[in-house]
């Protein structure tokens, strides 16, 4: 059984176009994260929601969007990208946001050309 | 602001090797801590971990780290490397409370030597 699964996770897409990674947790934890780790491999948050609800939101542009339509799932829409855009996106998810371990999915690698 | 310094992008090791890859916060609250290694094309896997208590952490793979609140450091070691060791290691400390986020460390890649 998967802790924390992600789909797809490749994908290759054209500046412009609009997708979605999607990321499921059967771990029955409450907070979910998306971090974003570029090229050179440096991990840096983008959301977190605990229990649905919004609860950390760096300083993303506008057309990364998350949705958690339950507290099992977390999904990432992506507008209008940009070569900028192009990294390995993962999500993650806890018990308790901040102290416990949070346990990471294996990624979703994003090339936009 | 608060970060995590990990000394050393690369660091190369014989099998059978001490592996000692350094790790430092800065914050004078004491965070919690944590060790994560990254196999190629793999998500992280939580390696330890301090909250609180004892301040010498064993963890998985024979791995272990000492929390030393007076150096701000959690360096991570283990006796012996092996050749499965190699990978990418990323120390990231947090604070606690449900918006405080894991802050991550820029990693350290080991390499292990036949």
């Amino acid at each position: 059984d998967t802790a924390v699964s992600q789909t797809p996770k490749y994908l290759v897409t054209q500046m412009g176009n609009d997708k979605s990674i999607k990321c499921e947790q059967n771990l029955g934890h409450d907070t979910m994260y998306w971090y974003k780790q570029d090229s050179k491999k440096f991990l840096k948050i983008m959301f977190s929601y605990n229990n649905k609800e919004l609860i950390i939101n760096e300083t993303v542009p506008n057309r990364f969007s998350p949705k958690s339509p339950d507290k099992a799932h977390l999904n990432l829409h992506i507008n209008s990208l940009e070569l900028g855009d192009s990294a390995v996106y993962f999500c993650a998810s806890s018990q308790v946001a901040g102290r416990d371990e949070q346990f990471f999915g294996p990624g979703t690698r994003l090339t936009v050309l | 602001a608060q970060s995590v310094t990990q000394l050393g992008s690369h660091v190369s090791v014989s099998e059978g090797a001490l592996v000692l890859l350094r790790c430092n916060y800065s914050s004078s609250v004491p965070p919690y801590l944590f060790w994560y290694v990254q196999y190629p094309n793999q998500g992280l896997q939580l390696l330890l971990k301090y909250t609180t208590g004892a301040t010498l952490v064993k963890g998985i793979n024979g791995f272990e780290a000492e929390f030393k609140k007076s150096e701000t450091s959690f360096h991570l070691t283990k006796p012996s490397a092996h050749m499965s060791d190699a990978a990418e290691y990323f120390c990231a400390v947090s604070y606690g409370g449900a918006t405080n986020k894991l802050i991550f460390g820029t990693g350290t890649l080991l390499a292990v030597q036949p």
